[in-house]
């Protein structure tokens, strides 16, 4: 069964600690990235990767780290450097071959900091 | 940088009317794509357009593309209570999409 998993679904911190989100594929899909959701809001680009080994800071990269050593992995970390972690935050991934590269979703983990 | 606007931010709809919510790019688009996202849910791919003046329809909902390739809609016809959500549209940035902030539709029955 294909798709995309991320880890946990609610999360709670204390202000001031690093939490680490978790998105794993077995969409054999290059292309993965992160988003940030708040209440109402629309999708904002964390990060994203194309590939192994690489990738490049989306709009609010301010706060948070990646890492992609494998193809099916993409970890988040929000640091405690974040000002406002609490939000709803989205992985997904794409091909990057091919006509259409839609981006399948993962079912999202809601952080609440406090 | 290249802007994606999406209108309105929310519609509120008896059911059976119809709703249509517009996207207007910055900039011109290779290609422009719409995600649907449930309450509480994740966004969910729809639909992409590539082509300029393109009309795509898939059931009750219609997506066009304009000529010019800047803006876009989703109309959908005679809603219903399964239709609630937020709509997003997504133009192609380089090796990225970028967002439009959504249509919120609630559909009263």
């Amino acid at each position: 069964d294909g798709g995309i998993t991320q880890s946990p679904k609610y999360l709670f911190r204390k202000e001031g600690q690093n939490v680490t989100l978790s998105c794993e594929q077995n969409l054999n899909h290059d292309a993965m990235y992160w988003y940030r959701q708040d209440p109402g809001q629309g999708l904002r680009l964390i990060y994203y990767s194309q590939i192994v080994n690489d990738f490049q800071k989306g709009d609010i990269a301010e706060g948070y780290s990646v890492s992609r050593e494998k193809k099916e992995s993409f970890p988040l970390t929000v640091t405690s450097a974040q000002k406002n972690p609490t939000a709803f935050y989205l992985c997904a991934s794409s091909t990057t071959t091919g006509g259409i590269h839609e981006q399948y979703f993962g079912p999202g983990t809601r952080l609440t900091v406090t | 940088g290249q802007q994606v606007m999406q209108i309105p931010q929310y519609q509120h709809v008896q059911e059976g009317e119809d709703f249509t919510t517009y996207c207007n790019s910055s900039t011109t688009l290779s290609n422009i794509q719409w995600y649907k996202q449930r309450p509480g849910g994740h966004p969910v791919f729809l639909i992409q357009l590539v082509k300029s003046g393109e009309v795509k329809k898939q059931k009750r909902l219609t997506f066009q593309f304009g000529e010019a390739k800047k803006n876009s809609s989703l109309h959908i016809t005679a809603t219903q209570t399964t239709d609630v959500g937020t709509y997003f549209c997504a133009g192609d940035g380089y090796n990225k999409l970028i967002f439009g902030a959504g249509t919120r539709l609630a559909v009263h029955p």
